[in-house]
């Protein structure tokens, strides 16, 4: 069974356009996370949730928009998108109460942006 | 600010050679380090992480790594390479922000193995 499972694997937009990203975790973790990975392979965080609360937004632009409908799901909306989007995408969750555990990593959404 | 290091952008090795990444750290308390492994397409697994206690770790596929609070290092080691060990390796830091957690990753490094 796949711990923390991303649709799509891949995704070609075009230019101001709206898609969504779907992750899902089935490893009972209270928090979720999305990284951007771009094209030097450097890997930064966007978001964190927790129990279906937003604790971390790094410097995103607003066009992003996660939402958490329960603790096991964390989706990632991006509105009209641009050139600079393209990356691969990253969820991952852990287990933050009573301590800190390590996170588990998805397989990643490549998008590109034409 | 906490950052992580990897002064090996890219590192060649032959099959069965010794290998040794490098991971540098600026933490100031103690700190959580992981390395993770991502094969090419793939996504992040783990290899490995220090939390505390023995400063020598193991991990999975024969790795390992060796913590150094005097040095702030978190070398990754494996005694003999396999092919298909080429890959992209990060080690990262757990940085405490708001009462959590979020790793912060170094800029990797690139495995290459000669047959």
């Amino acid at each position: 069974d796949t711990a923390v499972s991303q649709t799509p694997k891949y995704l070609v937009t075009q230019m101001g356009n709206d898609k969504s990203i779907k992750c899902e975790q089935n490893l009972g973790h209270d928090t979720m996370y999305w990284y951007k990975q771009d094209s030097k392979k450097f890997l930064k965080i966007m978001f964190s949730y927790n129990n279906k609360e937003l604790i971390i937004n790094e410097t995103v632009p607003n066009r992003f928009s996660p939402k958490s409908p329960d603790k096991a799901h964390l989706n990632l909306h991006i509105n009209s998108l641009e050139l600079g989007d393209s990356a691969v995408y990253f969820c991952a969750s852990s287990h933050s109460g009573g301590g800190y555990t390590e996170a588990f990593f998805g397989q990643g959404t490549r998008l590109t942006v034409v | 600010a906490q950052s992580v290091t990897q002064p090996d952008i890219h590192i060649t090795v032959s099959e069965g050679a010794s290998l040794e990444l490098r991971c540098n750290y600026s933490y100031g308390a103690t700190p959580y380090l992981f390395w993770y492994v991502q094969s090419p397409g793939q996504g992040l697994q783990l290899l490995l992480k220090y939390f505390s206690g023995d400063t020598l770790v193991q991990g999975i596929k024969g790795f390992e790594a060796e913590f150094k609070r005097s040095q702030s290092s978190f070398n990754l080691r494996k005694p003999s390479v396999h092919w298909s060990d080429a890959a992209e390796y990060f080690c990262a830091v757990a940085k405490r922000s708001g009462g959590y957690n979020k790793l912060i990753f170094g800029a990797g490094t690139r495995l290459a193995v000669h047959p």
